[in-house]
């Protein structure tokens, strides 16, 4: 089977820096990708690996490691509008475009 | 360019009905996805269209099927709606080749099944 596993809450303050892991069991890994959705909000796009290191977006960086079958998202400076939830997704060898998300982080942000 | 859209917004139908979701991708992606979101199960792949055709399809039961126009515009149909089928369901649309793992998400169909 396939899963992707990320800690279900995280509470972190105004101004500090937080990570979000994400590790993953799946075949035919291609990439892995960060979405945010905000309550009642569509996900949108953050963050894309489909190699080993760090990317770079601005406040929010991601990481990937293929052998540890691991990533993370790590976001800067947080601010009160980044309190939303944050989901790894799988890219699939193969061809097409689906995505296996992950179970989701609730990022709560506070003063 | 215009967003992702989705019609209708908010559904509520009965166990038995059948209803049919619509999706209008942004203008140039010919690749749309389907994914239904509860809080229990999260974000699940429902499947993926290109050119017309089903190109991936995930683990759901054969009451659950799409379409997709030669505008791109995609349609999925739920038949037999049962009440485990209340969810927000998310459409996607995306280029193909290089930058296809960034999908651009609907505002999603909120369906109701009583």
């Amino acid at each position: 089977g396939q899963s992707l596993e990320q800690p279900s809450e995280v509470t972190a303050v105004e101004g500090a820096i937080v990570q979000i892991n994400c590790t993953y069991q799946t075949s035919g890994f291609y990439g892995l990708s960060w979405y945010q959705q905000h309550d009642g909000g569509a996900p949108t796009f953050l963050s894309y690996n489909a190699l080993d290191g760090l990317e770079e977006t601005g406040r929010f960086s991601s990481f990937l490691s293929r052998s540890d079958s691991y990533g993370y998202l790590l976001l800067q400076e947080l601010q009160m509008k980044d309190s939303a939830s944050y989901f790894c997704a799988v890219s699939h060898t193969g061809g097409g475009n689906k995505l296996t998300f992950g179970t989701g982080t609730q990022l709560k942000v506070e003063l | 360019k215009a967003g992702v859209t989705q019609t209708p917004r908010y559904l509520i139908k009965t166990r038995g009905q059948q209803v049919t979701l619509s999706c209008s991708p942004i203008s140039g992606h010919r690749s749309v996805s389907w994914y239904q979101q509860t809080p229990g199960q999260g974000l699940q792949f429902l499947f993926e269209y290109f050119s017309e055709t089903q190109r991936n399809k995930g683990n759901f039961p054969g009451r659950f099927s799409g379409r997709q126009f030669s505008n791109s515009r995609s349609e999925m149909n739920v038949s037999t709606l049962e009440l485990g089928d209340s969810a927000l369901y998310l459409c996607a649309s995306s280029l193909d080749g290089r930058r296809s793992y960034e999908q651009y998400f609907g505002p999603g169909t909120r369906l109701t099944v009583t």
